[in-house]
């Protein structure tokens, strides 16, 4: 069974950082493309980032672009997200997921249960 | 507001059929980018209820359905049942943005 584990997720000030941690299991992870997306309270769903494990390319959406470093590590089946000069609207639900397809054509076939970032003083 | 627009909210009977669009533009789903559907159950994560426009995963009913035509795509839910009451988001990409996206989202409500 495809199985995805968030964690990492807390409450922090503006300005601070943070790295969320998805491990996966169930599948051949290095085979596959991981997927960050998130959804702020209330609000609808929003693509973050996207890692492949072929080559290791990396994409992310322009809102989080020069602050959110995405990095695998496929010994430990795990995706990370690293979450730096957070701000407020960063707060949200981070889902990891698992990608079909290739650049940023892609749909997401598993998702995990997701853990709450929450950006406040 | 989203590139890709779908109505806030839709409701229908039990036993009824309904559909949820989602219209876009020629840089999404006009420029023949596929569609793709998901469900959200409350206070869960999404699920993916249909992919590349039409296709169902294994395990998803065929009340499930999904279509496209010109730069719009539709969902279609028939035999409408209680459990179907749901967020449903459409995504796709965008070619202009150079981003894969979601619709703002519909909320189903089974009456």
């Amino acid at each position: 069974e495809v199985q995805m584990l968030e964690s990492g997720g807390d409450l922090v000030q503006p300005g601070g950082s943070l790295r969320l941690s998805c491990a996966a299991s169930g599948f051949t992870f290095s085979s596959y493309a991981m997927s960050w997306v998130r959804q702020a309270p209330g609000k609808g769903l929003e693509w973050v980032s996207i890692i492949y494990g072929s080559d290791g390319s990396t994409y992310y959406a322009d809102s989080v672009k020069g602050r959110f470093t995405i990095s695998r590590d496929d010994s430990k089946n795990t995706v990370y997200l690293q979450m730096n000069s957070l701000r407020g609207e960063d707060t949200a639900v981070y889902y990891c997921a698992r990608a079909i397809g290739g650049g940023l054509v892609i749909y997401f076939d598993n998702w995990g249960q997701g853990t709450l970032v929450t950006v406040s003083s | 507001q989203s590139v890709l627009t779908q109505p806030p909210s839709v409701s229908g009977a039990p036993g009824q059929r309904v559909t949820i669009s989602c219209t876009g533009g020629s840089s999404n789903i006009g420029a023949d980018h596929d569609v793709h559907w998901y469900q959200q159950l409350p206070g869960t994560a999404p699920k993916l209820l249909i992919y590349d426009n039409t296709n169902r995963p294994s395990g998803v009913p065929d009340r499930f359905s999904g279509s496209k035509s010109g730069t719009s795509a539709s969902l279609a839910i028939t035999g409408l049942q209680a459990e179907d009451e749901a967020d449903y988001y459409c995504q796709s990409y965008d070619s202009s943005l150079s981003g894969s996206l979601f619709g703002g989202g519909t909320k189903l409500t089974v009456l």
